[in-house]
């Protein structure tokens, strides 16, 4: 696609379930973020990787969560024990490779809304 | 480390004025980026520009213009003669490059109303 898609674009799940969220981004960005923005705030970075790996997961906010980029395209987020607080909407973006004049732009999708009763 | 500081939670503002929203921020680095996003209620997030540290010339595109100055670590945003459709909330952000690739951090955010 011409964006970057992420689904589901909308999950309701009970406390303690496992959840996933996935981000295709657009084709030939290597750098993927994760970010989470909860209401009213600004997105608070998770991780994000170069290629297939992670180059920087000092966000995830413990050890329920978990992101994986397997072949360096489309990318999983993977939520364990589900709480309350995890409820936000849970932001995918790419970006080109970085040049001489550094990184380009992010390119969101419309993110993940994520809704733990 | 980074820190994006965006004072200014919510500006409300008639049509045609003209409106200044502050970014400030904090970094080690000697090379960064500095952008800014929109973010109407819609929800998607829109690039507007990016600066990197070495370049401190100011920019217009249109009614857009900004300031970046690395004497006050800032780099503010200026909307000419506001228009309804520029209702949204706004997000300053840093880059910094780090091993692997660049971290990007956003600050909370300045809501814009524009009333007609």
């Amino acid at each position: 696609g011409a964006g970057v898609s992420q689904t589901p674009s909308n999950k309701v799940t009970e406390k303690g379930k496992y959840v996933e969220l996935r981000c295709d981004p657009i084709s030939g960005h290597t750098a993927l973020y994760w970010y989470r923005q909860s209401l009213g705030q600004g997105p608070e970075f998770l991780i994000y990787f170069q290629g297939t790996g992670a180059a920087d997961d000092s966000g995830l906010p413990n050890d329920r969560f978990f992101a994986v980029r397997p072949e360096g395209s489309v990318s999983t987020l993977k939520i364990q024990r589900t709480e309350r607080g995890d409820s936000a909407v849970y932001l995918c973006a790419s970006s080109s490779p970085p040049s001489g004049r550094g990184t380009g732009e992010l390119f969101f999708g419309e993110g993940s809304r994520l809704t733990v009763l | 480390a980074q820190k994006v500081t965006q004072a200014q939670t919510e500006i409300s503002v008639v049509e045609k004025e003209d409106v200044t929203l502050d970014c400030v921020y904090e970094t080690r680095d000697t090379t960064y980026y500095l952008f800014w996003y929109k973010q109407p209620p819609s929800g998607e997030l829109v690039f507007l520009i990016r600066r990197n540290s070495f370049d401190e010339q100011n920019e217009i595109s249109g009614r857009y213009s900004w300031n970046f100055q690395k004497s006050t670590s800032s780099f503010n945003f200026t909307i000419t003669a506001s228009q309804v459709v520029d209702s949204a909330v706004y997000f300053c952000a840093l880059s910094e490059a780090k091993t692997g690739g660049f971290k990007t951090i956003f600050g909370a955010g300045t809501r814009l109303f524009v009333k007609a």
